[in-house]
């Protein structure tokens, strides 16, 4: 089973408006955190923010917020007030365990966000 | 901030040629970094994880004698891709932490390969 799901692979919004990215995960851990990263055309990958799973509020960093539904095992992001800069694709992931071997992280397969003047 | 380095960042070579990337973590040390490939349009597979002062830990599927890594200090990992051949170009993206398990892994600017 997937442990990270992005379940839109391309989507389109209106520049100024706010958009969400859908992202669902599957652990059995009960430490966990949940990232998203940012990569432009250019290949860099860059983080944007981060949620812990005993975080009780939801993670917030500038235009960026993280609507963390822990019973739903969801983490979207919400990018609000689109810039055209914000096209790229996002990827959401996850790091198991509070010391995993490595703790390594797991990625979804990414969603393409394109931003319309 | 946290820098992490990727060094050369396009490599276009022949066939058979062993190809070094280097990622370097500028301003902190990492114990642990990670190597990823990235096919277009998809996502990142991690390859292995690189433990300074010790061997790597490969992911499933990965040929360790293929793709070399070294970590030789907790500033560098090395990953050399031998004999590459077309099958190997893809897009190498190195990893670090720098603190704790709450903060994010930095990456590298990533290394395009292309085999001829």
């Amino acid at each position: 089973a997937q442990k990270i799901t992005q379940t839109q692979p391309g989507m389109f919004v209106q520049e100024k408006e706010a958009v969400t990215l859908d992202c669902t995960y599957d652990t059995s851990d009960q430490s966990y955190g949940l990232f998203w990263y940012k990569q432009p055309s250019s290949g860099e990958m860059i983080f944007l923010i981060y949620q812990g799973s005993y975080d009780e509020q939801n993670a917030t960093e500038g235009r960026y917020s993280l609507n963390f539904q822990k019973a739903r095992k969801s983490a979207n992001l919400v990018i609000s007030a689109s810039q055209l800069g914000d096209s790229a694709m996002y990827f959401c992931a996850m790091r198991e365990g509070q010391n995993n071997a490595g703790n390594m992280l797991t990625f979804g397969g990414g969603t393409r966000l394109m931003v319309k003047p | 901030g946290a820098v992490v380095s990727q060094h050369p960042s396009r490599v276009i070579c022949k066939s058979g040629t062993s190809v070094k990337i280097e990622c370097r973590s500028l301003d902190f040390q990492a114990t642990t970094m990670f190597w990823y490939r990235q096919f277009p349009k998809q996502s990142l597979m991690l390859m292995a994880t690189s433990n300074e002062g010790s061997k790597a830990t490969y992911e499933q599927g990965v040929e360790k004698d293929k793709f070399l890594i070294n970590h030789a200090s907790l500033t560098l990992s090395t990953l050399t891709v031998t004999s590459a051949h077309p099958e190997d170009s893809s897009f190498y993206i190195c990893s670090a932490r720098k603190g704790g398990a709450t903060q994010p892994q930095h990456f590298g600017d990533g290394t395009r390969l292309s085999i001829l």
